[in-house]
């Protein structure tokens, strides 16, 4: 699985639209690019995952560059309840099933 | 549609002894995950299930094991238990061979 990047923390106002970036420079072409976040004490839940095109569904949108090796996963309306670790995994083929959770970005929505 | 279900929801434990963990995944789902996430760390893979057989593990040593049921149920077996196996222990389940998982709430185990 690819290496992904994320930093450790992050502010947004609420209401306003968050975006969260992830670098996944090692990805190989096959590789798809998933989002996941953990509110506190729960567990993960799923987000989105793309391979090439920009993805959307109800809870945000995912933004893959051309080149893929950073994506951005955009929460357009952030709340409060949004506050959680936000998790970019590459999981890859070769790895099949082992999925590495990194320390992930802590989004904290302010009022 | 019901989620994926663990329980216990907490387990309190002596160390040395044994603990069985149980995890019923969505309807539909054939594979199974387990994952371990002690006090503020991440999430550090365990195991991994698909249609009754073992299909990849983390490095973790052989006391902890598991299995899955026809009904594609699991159950995580951790023996000779250790103060540091304290943990919130999470399962997941998917569809054949997708990563987009969807995780139980966790059964919090504590050693002492």
């Amino acid at each position: 699985d690819a290496k992904t990047t994320q930093p450790p923390s992050m502010d947004c106002a609420e209401g306003r639209a968050a975006n969260l970036p992830c670098n996944h420079s090692t990805i190989s072409g096959n590789e798809y690019v998933y989002w996941y976040r953990q509110i506190h004490s729960q567990g993960p839940q799923y987000i989105i995952h793309g391979l090439k095109n920009n993805e959307t569904n109800e809870m945000a949108s995912l933004i893959i560059t051309e080149d893929r090796k950073s994506s951005t996963l955009i929460l357009p309306h952030a709340t409060l309840r949004d506050t959680a670790v936000y998790y970019c995994i590459a999981p890859g083929n070769t790895n099949a099933g082992k999925s590495t959770f990194g320390d992930g970005t802590t989004l904290t929505v302010k009022p | 549609e019901a989620g994926v279900t663990q329980s216990p929801t907490h387990l309190i434990k002596t160390r040395g002894q044994q603990a069985t963990l149980r995890c019923s995944p969505i309807s539909g789902h054939t594979s199974v995950y387990w994952y371990q996430q002690a006090l503020g760390l991440g999430l550090q893979f365990l195991l991994w299930y698909d249609e009754g057989e073992e299909r990849n593990r983390g490095n973790f040593p052989p006391r902890f094991s598991g299995r899955q049921f026809p009904n594609y149920s699991s159950e995580l077996n951790v023996n000779a238990m250790e103060l540091e196996d304290s943990a919130l222990y999470l399962c997941a389940s998917s569809e054949d061979y997708t990563y987009e998982q969807y995780f139980g709430p966790g059964t919090r185990l504590t050693v002492t």
